[in-house]
């Protein structure tokens, strides 16, 4: 079955700094691969969706500078959150999908829980 | 905008009760509609999705009819057991977008 790994699974960071965060996808290829952040108190929010080539789609409230994204083969992605502060705590989640078309489903890894300091 | 609303914030049932998950969406398209749940420490996983209007889905005793002239989605089963015990998102998606949860309805269910 199809399998989404993240790494690392809980990090604490000093305010300020950055944490880089990665999504395995295991037994296919992940076409688009969505990054999500579940805060405390809220639900998924739409950080940015990534499609294999096609340039990557920022949702409104968060920026390439702020949660630069890579996505170089399609079982990988990483997303890095730069100058972390206390709001940018929170669940992380990447969802992978085989294709792209909206009625496919979306495999979710375990999330990276972030702590900021 | 495209939206997902999930009123119940929290469900409390005993065993064997009849679940009802409330479920609403607001869209100009086609979506596809989905459930998925997720138990504590873990990612969400889909618990059952539906791409056509009026058709009905199901999964592990839960069912969900994708009704599009009510808009709604919700979420039923006739007997929940504690292990059901879990937070319910009610999510829509598109072709050219990732899917947009709801705020999430958490269950719980006494033995």
């Amino acid at each position: 079955g199809a399998l989404v790994y993240q790494y690392p699974r809980r990090t604490i960071c000093k305010s300020g700094t950055s944490m880089r965060m990665e999504c395995q996808a295991v037994g296919f290829q992940a076409t688009s691969v969505a990054w999500y952040r579940q805060s405390p108190q809220k639900t998924f929010e739409l950080i940015a969706l990534s499609t294999v080539n096609s340039a990557i789609k920022y949702e409104q409230n968060f920026t390439q500078e702020k949660f630069p994204i890579s996505h170089p083969n399609l079982s990988f992605s990483s997303m890095t959150v730069l100058n972390a502060y206390l709001e940018d705590r929170g669940l992380y989640l990447c969802g992978a999908k085989l294709g792209l078309g909206g009625s496919e489903t979306l495999y979710f890894g375990s999330g990276t829980r972030l702590t900021v300091l | 905008g495209d939206s997902v609303i999930q009123m119940q914030g929290q469900v409390t049932l005993s065993e064997n009760d009849f679940l009802f998950i409330n479920c609403t969406y607001s869209t100009t398209g086609y979506p596809t509609l989905f459930w998925y749940v997720q138990y504590s420490g873990e990612g969400p996983q889909l618990l059952l999705q539906v791409t056509t209007a009026n058709n009905k889905g199901s999964s592990r005793g839960f069912e969900a009819t994708y009704d599009k002239g009510t808009t709604s989605f919700h979420l039923q089963k006739t007997s929940v057991q504690e292990i059901d015990s879990a937070v319910y998102y009610c999510a829509m998606g598109d072709n050219n977008n990732a899917p947009r949860f709801g705020a999430g309805t958490k269950l719980s269910v006494k033995p």
